[in-house]
């Protein structure tokens, strides 16, 4: 039981480039989320999913985007990296949106 | 607008003494609330949680108390020891309504507990 893993840990990406980032939970949970922690401010939710097909903004979702096509995957899609996005991202999931999440252990991402 | 807020950044603490950690909010929505402990280079892990019904939640040596008029929480971690030197982040959410299930972290409070 893996629990929630993240690929990659580390990357650092030119401004402009796109990538995605990689979340999977091997618990079934219905509700994955994406998060990003800047230095100050705490973890901030960027968008979040209650369930395979259905997705929906969090707290800073500008720049990103997610899709949900299984109950195990959450992707995170960078779609034109800008140095403001330099970040930690961690993803977590729950058993439903009340129940507390599982984090992975993030992705550390720098964009030139 | 920082709906949960940690003031302050750092705390330090003598082994076997009492940890008390603190956290504010001000969305009156909030009626469910979490605390999340972080290690260096790995993902928070949940520590405990309270809903707005009750005042108090134990669970072993952590202790969380809600103070809903005053829209205060706080832990108690007694006796502290130096593997509890990590970040603490409190959390809250909201049941219903458009927040509901989201949550909104503070900033985060790092914990030394010195031998």
């Amino acid at each position: 039981n893996a629990g929630v893993t993240q690929t990659p840990k580390f990357q650092v990406l030119k401004t402009g480039q796109s990538m995605t980032l990689q979340c999977a939970q091997d618990m079934n949970h219905e509700y994955m989320s994406w998060y990003r922690q800047d230095p100050g401010m705490g973890l901030r939710l960027i968008h979040y999913s209650v369930g395979a097909g259905i997705t929906d903004q969090g707290e800073v979702p500008n720049g990103y985007n997610v899709s949900r096509s299984t109950t195990e995957d959450f992707p995170l899609r960078l779609l034109s990296a800008a140095p403001s996005q330099t970040s930690v991202y961690f993803c977590a999931s729950s058993i439903d949106r009340n129940q507390p999440q599982h984090f992975g252990d993030g992705t550390r991402l720098s964009i030139l | 607008d920082q709906q949960v807020k940690q003031n302050s950044p750092s705390l330090s603490v003598q082994e076997g003494r009492i940890s008390i950690l603190n956290c504010d909010y001000t969305n009156s929505m909030f009626d469910y609330f979490l605390w999340y402990k972080k290690y260096p280079a790995e993902g928070p892990t949940f520590l405990i949680s309270i809903s707005s019904i009750k005042d108090k939640n134990e669970d072993g040596r952590f202790t969380v108390f809600l103070n809903k008029s005053a829209k205060h929480l706080s832990l108690h971690i007694v006796p502290s020891q130096p593997g509890d030197s990590a970040v603490y982040f409190c959390a809250a959410s909201a049941t219903g309504g458009t927040s509901y299930g989201k949550l909104t972290f503070g900033q985060g409070t790092i914990l030394t507990v010195h031998p």
